[in-house]
């Protein structure tokens, strides 16, 4: 199957400073990609849908100006988390389809562990 | 909108018997559904899938039923292993063309030797 790869896997940062998340995907062009939330012990959540060369569709709940997505390629979106508080800690995980594919075609990457401190 | 749940949130088998992992959906107009199986510290990983009009569908070991009518599904694995411990997911599409998915709290499923 097709290959989604996240950097970093994990990422310990202080509270108030930035981190960015990238999602790849390493063999396939990805028209849209998902960014998901995983909470300890919880289900994920999807944030927002990504679509390249547009700008990203928030879910409700979900601060666009505190979680910045870029799509600006085929292969690459990134998810910054602006001003990271210790609530901001999570596993962020992200998902890539291409045109054309069937739902059961969503290729989750492994997932980024942010720790605030 | 879609609200998934599941019924039990662990599951303890002994090793070489069925599994039988629930989930239940809400949204009578849901068409497509998914089971991932996640490890833990990695992503999910797609196990099987089914779709609304069928009701049954079959895997290696891995077994889905759909009951559209009281929106239940379940996935059955069959002779489980060791390997098979992780945490289940059921998504749900909400259809209409939507690729989003929402998915269920999950179970944990641990296999004992």
């Amino acid at each position: 199957g097709a290959v989604v790869s996240q950097h970093p896997s994990w990422v310990i940062c202080k509270s108030g400073t930035s981190v960015k998340i990238e999602c790849r995907s390493l063999d396939f062009q990805a028209t849209t990609m998902f960014w998901y939330r995983q909470f300890p012990k919880q289900s994920l959540m999807l944030m927002a849908t990504s679509n390249e060369g547009s700008k990203a569709t928030y879910e409700q709940g979900v601060e666009k100006d505190k979680f910045l997505i870029n799509h600006a390629s085929l292969t690459l979106s990134t998810l910054t988390v602006t001003s990271a508080h210790p609530e901001d800690s999570s596993f962020y995980i992200c998902s890539a389809l291409t045109s054309g594919m069937s739902y059961n075609e969503q290729f989750f990457g492994p997932g980024t562990r942010l720790t605030v401190l | 909108g879609e609200s998934v749940g599941l019924h039990l949130p662990t599951l303890s088998v002994q090793e070489g018997d069925n599994s039988i992992i629930n989930c239940a959906y809400s949204n009578s107009a849901s068409d497509y559904f998914i089971w991932y199986k996640q490890e833990s510290g990695k992503g999910p990983q797609f196990i099987i899938d089914i779709r609304s009009n069928m009701d049954k569908r079959q895997g290696q070991r891995v077994t889905v039923l759909l009951n559209k009518t009281v929106k239940h599904l379940s996935l059955q694995i069959a002779a489980t292993q060791p390997g098979d411990s992780a945490v289940y997911f059921c998504a749900v599409s909400s259809g209409a063309g939507s690729y989003q998915l929402t998915f269920g709290k999950g179970t944990k499923l641990s296999v004992i030797p």
